[in-house]
């Protein structure tokens, strides 16, 4: 059963606009980490935030975590067509389970 | 690196027909995962395994069985395919600490069961 539901399901800007994506859970968790997946392609590992994290940055992008609303958001500055791509949050339940994947928000970066 | 490597990249079968679907990684990872990804339903872990000679059941492992025979190689094998079974099939690894660890992923198969 899916831990993380990413809110919007769907996001359509245009270049430079900055994007914001959230993803809500249901347990505790003692992380939480986001993906990227291009079109016919693998996911790849964006950024990881631990349960004890408040907030976390890479680059452009900008994770928060907020335990206490089960809720964390990814933000991405100053986006660019090549950021187009679905973007999946990724739990890690208490407990000795692995990763549970949300079902995405589908991102287009308009140029 | 090729970091992981999955084969084959599409695959179209007949219903009642078997088939293997090997992934092979060059991270020297520990921990190896099979999901499959459905159109609206995100990724789905059907198997994992946490070392060469183990593997445990995920959410949906029903259909399909598994090996890890080897550290580097992660089998996943459908021995009487159905339409229902239809998806893209991804395979990741992970370094010890399934908890904490990032999962590289391969870019997939696209398998059809008609």
């Amino acid at each position: 059963s899916q831990q993380g539901e990413e809110d919007p399901q769907a996001l359509s800007i245009q270049e430079g606009e900055n994007a914001t994506m959230n993803c809500s859970y249901k347990t505790s968790i003692n992380n939480l980490q986001w993906y990227r997946q291009n079109s016919g392609r693998g996911l790849v590992h964006l950024i990881l935030i631990r349960s004890n994290e408040r907030e976390k940055h890479s680059g452009r992008l900008r994770v928060t975590l907020d335990t206490s609303k089960k809720s964390s958001s990814l933000l991405i500055t100053a986006s660019r067509a090549a950021d187009t791509a679905s973007y999946f949050c990724a739990t890690v339940p208490s407990g000795n389970t692995p990763l549970v994947f949300g079902k995405g928000t589908r991102l287009s970066v308009i140029a | 690196n090729a970091g992981v490597t999955q084969t084959p990249k599409f695959r179209v079968l007949k219903t009642g027909q078997s088939m293997t679907l090997l992934c092979a990684q060059d991270m020297n990872h520990e921990y190896m995962y099979w999901y499959r990804q459905d159109p609206g339903m995100g990724l789905r872990l059907i198997h994992y395994s946490v070392g060469e000679g183990t593997t445990a059941k995920g959410e949906v492992p029903d259909g399909y069985n598994v090996s890890r025979l080897k550290k580097q190689n992660f089998l996943l094998g459908l021995e009487s395919a159905a339409p229902s079974q239809t998806s893209v099939y991804f395979c990741a690894s992970s370094t010890q600490g399934i908890r904490n660890q990032p999962q590289h992923f391969g870019d997939g198969t696209r398998l059809s069961i008609l």
